[in-house]
């Protein structure tokens, strides 16, 4: 089980928006504002989507946006894409000995 | 930045598993990142494993404390994981990322491989 809760899938038809959300706790999302969320396509290496809540990495679409409320953050993917079909990680920094913990992923399906 | 796992996709239970990942359009010597590994258990979700400096300098999840090893190579330009002891729960992708070590401008994983599966099985 992992520490982060994630939504096993959300799907949506093109151009609609869809958010994901990621549910930790007081020690991880609801204490630091070092969340951040990772696309993967299978068999392609992982890609930094949103960091920090809230930033994106250069090159990344305006259609990828994050927010936090509490202890659970939200991916939002609008204007879909068919390449936005992946699966998602959110992921948070504890400050604990284990440092850092993960969702166990949401696959995006475009219908 | 491009990085690259290899190694054994079998791993006879109670061996030790070894991994290396090539790091390529970067110079891990030039320092100012921490390289981190992590894995993804079949069907689950990831699990950070621990990172290393350069200098050699590293930090590992407790949970795997004691089984775990990370090494660097400068000259390669490469990074290794072994995890001795394996059973059948180790069997899982695994991928390593820059990234690990959070100070205020920097607290996420900015490249990652494409992974690695390893199977423990005899």
């Amino acid at each position: 089980q992992s520490a982060l809760t994630q939504p096993a899938s959300v799907s949506g038809s093109p151009g609609q928006s869809i958010t994901i959300s990621c549910t930790g706790s007081s020690s991880d999302i609801g204490l630091y504002n070092y969340v951040s969320w990772y696309q993967e396509h299978p068999g392609k290496a992982p890609r930094l989507i949103i960091y920090e809540v809230t930033n994106r990495p250069s090159g990344i679409s305006d259609r990828f946006s994050g927010s936090k409320s509490g202890k659970t953050a939200y991916l939002t993917i609008s204007g879909l894409q068919a390449e936005d079909e992946a699966d998602y990680y959110c992921s948070s920094y504890t400050g604990s000995s284990t440092l850092w913990v993960f969702g166990g992923g949401t696959n995006v399906t475009v219908l | 930045v491009q990085l690259q796992e290899s190694g054994p996709g079998l791993v006879q239970p109670s061996q030790t598993l070894s991994l290396s990942c090539t790091v390529s359009g970067g110079s891990i010597a030039s320092g100012g990142y921490y390289w981190s590994w992590i894995r993804r258990h079949p069907g689950k979700g990831l699990e950070w494993i621990g990172y290393i400096y350069y200098t050699g300098s590293t930090n590992y999840n407790p949970s795997l404390r004691g089984r775990v090893t990370m090494s660097v190579d400068t000259s390669k330009n490469q990074l290794s994981l072994e995890l001795n002891s394996v059973t059948a729960a180790d069997t899982a992708v695994y991928f390593c990322a820059r990234g690990g070590y959070c100070t205020s401008v920097s607290c996420y994983f900015d490249y990652w491989g494409p992974g690695s599966l390893v199977t423990v099985s005899s």
